[in-house]
């Protein structure tokens, strides 16, 4: 069954980088039908898709964060991450690492979820 | 962006009811539409793709219909554990959430 675990520091400061990664378990990353990517929801509210990758490299981000985002893909550690730089408080939010599948391209549904990393910004 | 509406907000039922949740697209979406189910701190759970397909292990309770712009989620008799919050998401253009249904207990 496969499993994901998010990791990362839960306090980052403005105008600072938040990282977190995603390790993988029970499953292969490098499978030719999956992305892997990152959904982000601010306490209470709904649901925000960040960015995904493949692990060949093909890469698809929220418009909105394009600019701001990076997510990789480490077969040898069976990882993925996420780096959100110039944070601001309204990046505060719960972190999901996620397996994308059923996909056209890069758009994708999300079939599998890690538990979620709060992340709060603020100094 | 396309951008999705759900309808309603909040959806008061007992247990037995049968609850009809909407969900809009703002342009076409093909059948490129999922559903998710998600419980008080816990992480979402794909219930529906590609409008009317349930994901795997998902009781036959839950059903999707719909195409184009209009979407709906059907569950035809509530259980206690499907009292929750439901969001649609499209994948026609990169990925986009809707604003969520929560199904309470009457």
């Amino acid at each position: 069954q496969l499993q994901l675990q998010e990791s990362g520091p839960g306090l980052v400061k403005p105008s600072e980088t938040l990282s977190l990664t995603c390790t993988v378990s029970g499953g292969s990353i490098s499978s030719d039908t999956s992305y892997w990517g990152w959904v982000r929801q601010p306490p209470g509210k709904g649901l925000e898709w960040i960015g995904s990758r493949h692990y060949s490299g093909s890469t698809a981000y929220n418009p909105s964060l394009t600019n701001r985002v990076t997510v990789s893909v480490d077969t040898s550690k069976t990882q993925f991450s996420l780096k959100l730089r110039f944070v601001t408080a309204a990046d505060t939010a719960i972190y999901y690492c996620a397996r994308l599948g059923y996909c056209s391209s890069a758009s994708c549904y999300v079939s599998n979820w890690g538990q979620g990393a709060l992340v709060t910004v603020s100094s | 962006e396309i951008v999705l509406t759900q309808s309603p907000a909040t959806l008061s039922l007992s247990p037995g009811e049968r609850a009809t949740l909407s969900c809009r697209t703002s342009q076409s979406v093909d059948s490129y539409l999922a559903w998710y189910q998600q419980k008080p701190g816990q992480a979402p759970r794909l219930l529906i793709y590609d409008a009317s397909n349930r994901a795997t292990g998902i009781p036959a309770r839950f059903s999707g219909s719909g195409s184009g712009t209009d979407f709906t989620l059907t569950i035809s008799s509530l259980e206690p554990e499907d009292f929750a919050v439901y969001y649609c998401q499209q994948r026609s253009n990169w990925l986009t959430f809707g604003g969520g249904t929560k199904v309470e207990i009457k």
